[in-house]
């Protein structure tokens, strides 16, 4: 399996754009998770997902922050207007209940986002 | 609110010295784990604990759950330049589904250097 993918690996935009993240989980895995990490928070859970169902957004920001899984092998944060804030490397996890490893997160290579 | 707390944030040290890192929260814990992350990738799970005091080892890599299961400690032998990266534990609340949500902690980067 290729592991999770992530898209794109680095984007650089002006404040007041929209950016899109992008993540392809492991097939057959039926969780996936979004986390931010900066060097002053460190690694945050944004939201995460079961069967494509979003079941924890407590910790998106603000509604400026969306995210939607329309199927098991697709899922995007969006970030509408971008501000300089937002700066940080956005990891994608997934994850299979029913797997042999207890709970075990598989993580993307991350999108690194700059707003200028 | 950070909820775990790990010492030290950094460490520099020589291969073939030993170390040990801390892991602490005033929060109960289903389970733990241990990732580790190198530059530029995700983090890469090392190690679930689930008991109070369970020990656990992967190689030069020995990874122990407080009685309490409020605290961990991973203890790495004789260090190697391989050993470089963030570590980072994670804990989980409650069982079942529940414990997919993860709580991370501070991070502990490590340097040996050769």
């Amino acid at each position: 399996d290729a592991g999770v993918i992530q898209s794109p690996r680095h984007e650089v935009t002006e404040m007041g754009q929209e950016v899109t993240l992008r993540c392809k989980p492991i097939s057959g895995h039926d969780y996936l998770f979004w986390y931010r990490q900066t060097m002053m928070r460190g690694l945050e859970l944004l939201i995460y997902f079961n069967n494509n169902v979003p079941i924890d957004d407590s910790g998106m920001p603000e509604d400026r922050f969306s995210a939607k899984m329309p199927n098991a092998s697709f899922s995007n944060l969006k970030i509408q207007p971008s501000e300089p804030r937002d700066s940080a490397v956005y990891f994608c996890a997934s994850l299979s209940y029913f797997s042999s490893s207890y709970n075990e997160q598989f993580f993307g290579p991350g999108t690194r986002l700059t707003v200028l | 609110t950070q909820l775990l707390e790990q010492s030290p944030q950094f460490l520099s040290i020589q291969e073939g010295e030993n170390l040990t890192v801390y892991c602490n929260s005033s929060s109960v814990f289903s389970s733990l784990q241990w990732y580790r992350q190198e530059p530029g990738e995700g983090p890469v799970l090392l190690v679930t604990v689930v008991t109070g005091g369970e020990v656990k080892k992967l190689k030069r890599l020995t990874f122990q759950f407080g009685d309490a299961r409020k605290d961990s400690s991973l203890h790495i032998t004789a260090a190697q330049p391989g050993d470089t990266g963030l570590y980072l534990c994670a804990g989980a609340h409650g069982y079942g589904g529940a414990t997919n949500k993860l709580i991370f902690g501070t991070g502990t980067l490590l340097a040996v250097q050769p």
